[in-house]
């Protein structure tokens, strides 16, 4: 079966220190993977999927950047944290056809100081 | 991209059947019908999907109106671990995008 890992389960960072947020996927090939953030007491906000290896889109323009090195593999980083990139980061995984739906990890809880 | 609307909140009594509504004018007539379900501090869950027909799985149904203007997810005996947020979704048929609202807060009453 299908597991996706997501870690860590908890961050607190600076404003201004790098972030690298790692999400991999297991028992698929081939995955489409997201990447989500969720303000408290709000929904969640894409800000990044992949339908393949290095191929990337942006759905929201912002200080952050997502990759993609390996099939099974997702990555959020910054540069440089601010204040309002405080969140609850969600990594998701869909297969490749349409209309099926997404799973998701278990989430990184970002706290900015 | 079409967008759904659902109530903020919605309570129900447990054991007893709940019925959570979701509106979705704009859908296109490939968009499929996806919810999701969310506890507090996890990432959401997938409940059910459909595109035309009503759909049962061992979580839930899916009543999808005739128009598919609007569907209702069906809980039919809500128990104190179906608290959570409910989220309705369109599957966007051009691209790769799930687009999550705010969701309807379901609370569950002992």
């Amino acid at each position: 079966s299908q597991t996706i890992h997501q870690w860590p389960a908890t961050l607190v960072q600076p404003v201004g220190s790098p972030l690298s947020l790692e999400c991999t996927v297991e028992g698929t090939s081939n995955p489409n993977l997201y990447w989500y953030r969720q303000a408290a007491g709000r929904g969640l906000q894409l800000l990044f999927y992949s339908v393949g290896i290095g191929q990337i889109s942006s759905e929201v323009p912002q200080n952050l950047s997502a990759s993609r090195p390996q099939d099974r593999q997702f990555i959020l980083s910054s540069k440089k944290l601010l204040l309002s990139d405080s969140g609850f980061y969600l990594c998701a995984w869909s297969p490749g056809q349409q209309y099926q739906p997404q799973h998701f990890g278990d989430g990184t809880r970002l706290s900015i100081l | 991209d079409a967008k759904t609307t659902q109530p903020n909140s919605m309570e129900s009594n447990e054991e007893e059947p709940v019925h959570l509504p979701c509106n979705h004018s704009t859908i296109s007539g490939t968009d499929y019908i996806h919810w999701y379900r969310q506890l507090p501090s996890q990432g959401p869950e997938y409940v059910i999907h459909g595109l035309t027909s009503n759909v049962n799985n061992r979580m839930a149904s899916l009543a999808i109106a005739e128009d598919r203007k609007s569907s209702t997810l069906i809980l039919h005996r809500a128990t104190l671990r179906d608290a959570a947020v409910y989220y309705c979704i369109l599957r966007d048929d051009t691209g790769n995008q799930f687009y999550f609202g705010t969701g309807t807060s379901l609370t569950v009453i002992p």
